[in-house]
């Protein structure tokens, strides 16, 4: 176990409200990433970051935000949640090298389903 | 843009049976290839990698071989158990850190 936790586990909201996911991890890796699983879709990545501050846009990034204010927290916040973001969310740490590295290893927390009624 | 494509599942085997769950991918230069494996409840884990053409990577039984001419990873094992019913996901990666995965097999073995 890589030391990630997700949180919370299991949600359900309304359409319109803001909800914020959380990634922490004990382990001071740089690379994070949030990805979101549906059927059919495989995973797809939402946001990823490599560094405190530094973030960018994955390719579903749309009606998603993220935030990592300290290495260890990736914070994912849907600022007006909706039916089409119903999915299972997981996030990632990069357990190898850096952006050149020819052998990208993540590793996965156990995930967030959230449910957007 | 990059992307992968696997074989339809879902996919029910019998115990002992030989397994092929074919991963074809579309990428300029030369990616790194994956296979990760989802069981129920859980989130992915690594299962193998290749990182060049004709590697082998291989754990727990299972093998892909990295063909660069028919742009292709497909996982094989020889004798599948229970405990191997999951998910199975094949991902490429190639720079900036970012996998782009497959769409996921199911895999449910019968005892």
């Amino acid at each position: 176990d890589a030391g990630i936790t997700q949180s919370p586990r299991h949600k359900v909201t309304e359409t319109g409200t803001p909800v914020t996911l959380r990634c922490h991890q004990t382990e001071n890796h740089r690379y994070m990433y949030w990805y979101r699983q549906d059927p059919g879709h495989g995973l797809r990545l939402i946001h990823y970051s490599y560094g405190v501050k530094d973030t960018d846009k994955g390719e579903v990034s749309d009606g998603y935000s993220v935030s990592r204010s300290k290495t260890e927290d990736f914070l994912l916040t849907l600022e007006s949640a909706t039916s089409s973001q119903t999915s299972v969310y997981f996030c990632a740490i990069s357990v190898t090298g850096g952006p050149t590295s020819g052998a990208n290893v993540l590793t996965f927390g156990a995930g967030s389903r959230l449910t957007v009624l | 843009g990059d992307s992968v494509t696997q074989m339809e599942g879902p996919v029910t085997l019998s115990e002992e049976a030989f397994l092929t769950i074919n991963c074809t991918y579309t990428a300029t230069g030369y990616p790194s290839l994956f296979w990760y494996v989802q069981y129920p409840g859980e989130g992915l884990q690594l299962l193998l990698k290749a990182t060049k053409a004709d590697d082998k990577g291989s754990n727990k039984g299972f093998e892909a071989t990295y063909r660069k001419e028919t742009t292709s990873f497909h996982l094989e094992k020889g004798s599948v158990q229970v405990s191997d019913s999951a998910v199975y996901f094949c991902a490429l990666a190639q720079g900036a850190q970012k996998l782009v995965f497959g769409q996921g097999t199911r895999l449910t073995i019968n005892p």
